[in-house]
């Protein structure tokens, strides 16, 4: 198994520019998160999914959309780039098998807005 | 919202323990966990606790969960050079969501 992979590993990215960041699993989980990390800030969820078909915002989910049509993919797009966007932005996936509900990440994509 | 609180930094000398310190805010969270990120890494999942457990052990890894305090422990007992990393606390909070804290940045220090 790939586990969680994300594509790219960094983008340069110019203010209005739009883009999509790819997010996928091979591991059949139910659950696919967005977050971004920002120094001192942690992990601030942006969007998720419970399944194909079905997402809801997160903290942070302005200026950002998400899909969800198949189990394994979950894009997030930027719809008009903005510096406040620069940032590292991790996917992550889970399920409820077994009872932990444990996340795997991604390796992140490093996202610079100038 | 409701918030997960950890401190920022902690050093400590290699051979030593560590204990990293977590506050929640949501007593409904029925699971808690740690997480490790390496520098230029994704987060790696140490060990979690079910909310009705006080303690859990894993290894070099203990867990304390006082529910009435609504705090989270994690030791790491003979921390070596490799533990250095930044560490996040968790929260499970509704069905696939979960709220993390801003991570505490361990050194440790020959």
């Amino acid at each position: 198994n790939a586990g969680v992979t994300q594509t790219p590993k960094f983008q340069v990215l110019k203010t209005g520019q739009s883009m999509t960041l790819q997010c996928a699993q091979d591991m059949n989980h139910e659950y696919m998160s967005w977050y971004r990390q920002d120094p001192g800030m942690g992990l601030r969820l942006i969007h998720y999914s419970v399944g194909a078909g079905i997402t809801d915002q997160g903290e942070v989910p302005n200026g950002y959309n998400v899909s969800r049509s198949t189990t394994e993919d979950f894009p997030l797009r930027l719809l008009s780039a903005a510096p406040s966007q620069t940032s590292v932005y991790f996917c992550a996936s889970s399920n409820s098998r077994g009872g932990s509900y444990e996340q795997y990440f991604g390796p992140g994509t490093r996202l610079t807005v100038t | 919202g409701e918030d997960v609180e950890q401190s920022l930094f902690l050093s400590v000398r290699e051979g030593d323990s560590s204990v990293i310190n977590c506050t929640y805010t949501d007593s409904s969270s029925t699971y808690l966990y740690w997480y490790k990120q390496e520098p230029g890494a994704g987060l790696q999942l140490l060990t979690y606790i079910f909310s009705n457990m006080d303690m859990k052990q894993d290894q070099r890894l203990t867990v304390l969960l006082n529910k009435k305090d609504k705090h989270l422990s994690l030791r790491i007992a003979d921390t070596q050079t490799g533990d250095s990393a930044i560490y996040f606390c968790a929260q499970k909070r509704s069905w696939g969501k979960f709220q993390f804290g801003a991570g505490t940045q361990v050194v440790v220090t020959p």
